[in-house]
């Protein structure tokens, strides 16, 4: 079954940077598109980032343009978010999502890895 | 670009049904909409998907005690025979042109 695996979430101060990673299994990581999807404490979900299954689009919300960056190694079957210029706002349990196929609905989820920003 | 708006709570008692409802913004009546479910200090779970017609595709396990139906811009999420376990914030999500859409969730208590 498929298997979302996210790690590298940690506390970093304001404008410092931090890499999360998603191992993903249990499907053909090479054929399907990916997210990652944020929640702040408290709060509701919220869509962050899109990548295509070959990395030829990307897609991201407002609030992080030009701070973060999605990737992805299908050697490694592995989803990247490098998250740059961090503010206290981005402070929030981030969760890997695989998309039901090349840009539709989400269909699995991570159990997430939390980002704490703050001084 | 879709907006989706939920009631922020929903309440109904152990063994009965309850629907829930998801709001498509006005002009976006065709929209396919996915459920996801959450509960406390877990990831979300997928549901199912709901489309414009009524139609809906739930996703591996999902007992068939959930189901999903449509009418002009609302979708629903309707569960049957309440349990417990049911007990959960309930969101929908979309996507437009480059970008995906959540609602406000709704959370549902079992009494």
């Amino acid at each position: 079954q498929v298997q979302l695996v996210e790690s590298g979430g940690g506390e970093v101060q304001p404008g410092g940077s931090l890499r999360l990673s998603c191992a993903a299994s249990g499907f053909t990581f090479s054929t399907y598109a990916m997210h990652w999807v944020r929640q702040a404490p408290g709060r509701g979900l919220e869509w962050v980032t899109f990548i295509q299954y070959d990395g030829t689009f990307k897609y991201y919300t407002d609030s992080v343009k030009g701070r973060f960056t999605v990737s992805r190694d299908t050697s490694k079957n592995t989803l990247y978010l490098q998250m740059n210029s961090l503010r206290t706002e981005d402070t929030a349990v981030y969760y890997c999502a695989k998309d039901h196929f090349t840009g539709s609905t989400i269909d699995s989820w991570g159990q997430g890895t939390l980002v704490t920003v703050s001084s | 670009q879709p907006v989706l708006t939920q009631s922020p709570s929903a309440s109904a008692s152990l063994g009965a049904s309850v629907k829930l409802t998801c709001t498509l913004s006005s002009g976006h009546s065709r929209y396919t909409i996915a459920w996801h479910q959450q509960k406390p200090d877990k990831g979300p779970r997928y549901l199912m998907k709901v489309n414009s017609d009524g139609s809906h595709n739930r996703g591996d396990g999902i007992p068939d005690r959930f189901s999903g139906s449509s009418s002009g811009t609302e979708r629903y999420l309707t569960i049957s025979s309440l349990q417990s376990e049911d007990e959960a914030d309930y969101y929908c999500q979309t996507w437009g042109t480059g970008l995906w859409v959540f609602g406000g969730g709704t959370k549902l208590t079992v009494l």
